[in-house]
């Protein structure tokens, strides 16, 4: 089965610097691995996904995520970030088709100004 | 534009009522899923459906039914709602092809008194 790790509750990150998100998971084998933003009172929203190819995946507002097998980890990154990127960020795995979803924690980030 | 959406938003009963919450996407995916969020414990899957008359039981099914007549609809019932049972929950959708990715709905915020 399935797992996801994200190893930090909280991340604190000053306007402007670089922010990143950590996620590790498990999956026996080929690995479906996804980022979603959920901001107060709302659904989650879809940011990025690594299905196969470049390791450096590019998604909505910015962010971008890299996958490391050897590491089994795929942790999102902005180069600046900006306030109205708070919000709490969930990392999922999926073994095929996007069926079997399974989903991180959550991470909350808070950009200061 | 497709769109998923959930009725009520939000919802008061009281414990040993039967609850129904409805999920209704234009996407025509043939993957839903219904979720729970809770403090502490993030996204968990309730009920799950491939496809019209597929159901499959997710990580905290007991208490919860659903069925599926149809694509474009998963309702989710409470057989006889706990006060355990308030919480968010969300629907989602992915096509379970090309598409890998989940899309959510708004949520629906129940509480049992």
């Amino acid at each position: 089965a399935q797992s996801v790790a994200q190893p930090e509750d909280q991340v604190n990150v000053a306007e402007g610097n670089p922010l990143t998100v950590k996620c590790t998971y498990s999956v026996s084998g080929n690995p479906y691995l996804f980022w979603y933003v959920q901001y107060p009172n709302r659904g989650l929203q879809f940011l990025l996904k690594y299905i196969t190819g470049d390791n450096l995946v590019k998604g909505s507002y910015g962010f971008e995520a890299e996958f490391n097998k050897s590491q089994t980890s795929f942790h999102l990154k902005k180069p600046s970030a900006l306030v109205s990127d708070s919000a709490l960020y969930f990392c999922a795995v999926s073994d095929n088709y996007g069926q079997n979803f399974v989903f991180g924690p959550g991470t909350r980030l808070s950009v200061l100004p | 534009d497709a769109e998923i959406t959930q009725s009520p938003r939000h919802k008061i009963t009281e414990t040993g009522r039967q609850v129904t919450l409805a999920c209704h996407q234009t996407w025509n995916h043939n993957n839903m899923f219904w979720y729970r969020q809770d403090l502490g414990h993030g996204l968990r899957l309730i009920h799950y459906s491939y496809g019209v008359q597929d159901t499959n039981k997710g990580e905290v099914s007991d208490g919860y039914s659903v069925s599926r007549s149809n694509t474009e609809d998963l309702p989710l019932t409470l057989e006889s709602a706990a006060s355990s049972q308030t919480s968010v929950y969300f629907c989602a959708s992915s096509d379970g092809g090309r598409v890998y990715e989940q899309y959510f709905g708004p949520g629906t915020r129940l509480t049992v008194t």
